[in-house]
């Protein structure tokens, strides 16, 4: 049983260009979240879909950030134009539905803007 | 973002003593999970709790749900130096999404 997977495990890129994440869950979650995490403090919920749907984005998600989830597999997260306050971890996770609803947790994707 | 709060937020202990460490909240979960999680890499999960007054053990960790849903204990019995780390509690939403909003996080250094 493979966990969650996260692709790339660090990035370095300039301020303006864009970035793209993918994340890879446990094949039979259904939800699956995207959080970030800055140096210090806990994970920060951006947004999470159940199946292919996005259910709720967090107003941290600016019109930069997007995420998708096509056919309700593996799922992307796309920032343009990229800012050094991008700078942080981003973490997926992943869940089941019903009963037993812990999420468990991808290794993260590092993000460096300079 | 919102967050829950811990604490204490960071601690020294020698090896060998029990550690206590809690989470409170404003709001209801109807799930409590635990998290440690180690320099550059993502938060593991350590014990889930479904049930108000539920207590739960994993080896030397035992976590309790608040009987009043807003809190949660996590115990480490005769820490070892490779329960160093930060760990993080986490609650599940109720209100009509299922998000789970973490905690400030707590820091342990344990003194060998």
């Amino acid at each position: 049983d493979t966990g969650v997977s996260q692709d790339p495990r660090h990035k370095i890129t300039k301020r303006g260009q864009n970035v793209t994440f993918r994340c890879d869950p446990i094949s039979e979650h259904n939800r699956l979240y995207w959080y970030r995490q800055t140096l210090g403090q806990g994970p920060e919920f951006l947004t999470y879909f159940q199946n292919e749907a996005q259910l709720e984005k967090s107003r941290l998600l600016s019109d930069r950030f997007s995420a998708e989830r096509p056919k309700g597999s593996f799922s992307t997260l796309e920032i343009q134009r990229t800012e050094q306050g991008d700078s942080a971890m981003y973490l997926c996770a992943s869940s089941l539905v019903f009963e037993r609803t812990e999420a468990f947790f991808g290794q993260g994707t590092r993000l460096t803007v300079v | 973002g919102q967050q829950l709060n811990q604490s204490p937020q960071s601690m020294f202990i020698q090896e060998g003593e029990d550690v206590s460490m809690n989470c409170t909240s404003s709001s209801i979960f109807n799930t409590w999970l635990w998290y440690k999680q180690d320099p550059g890499e993502g938060p593991v999960l350590l014990i889930a709790l479904y049930k108000a007054g539920e207590l739960t053990s994993n080896g030397r960790l035992t976590a309790q749900f608040g009987i009043t849903r807003k809190d949660s204990f996590l115990n480490i019995s005769a820490s070892i130096p490779s329960d160093v780390g930060i760990y993080f509690c986490a609650g599940l939403t109720t209100s009509g999404t299922y998000k789970y909003i973490f905690g400030t996080g707590t820091r342990l250094k344990v003194l060998a």
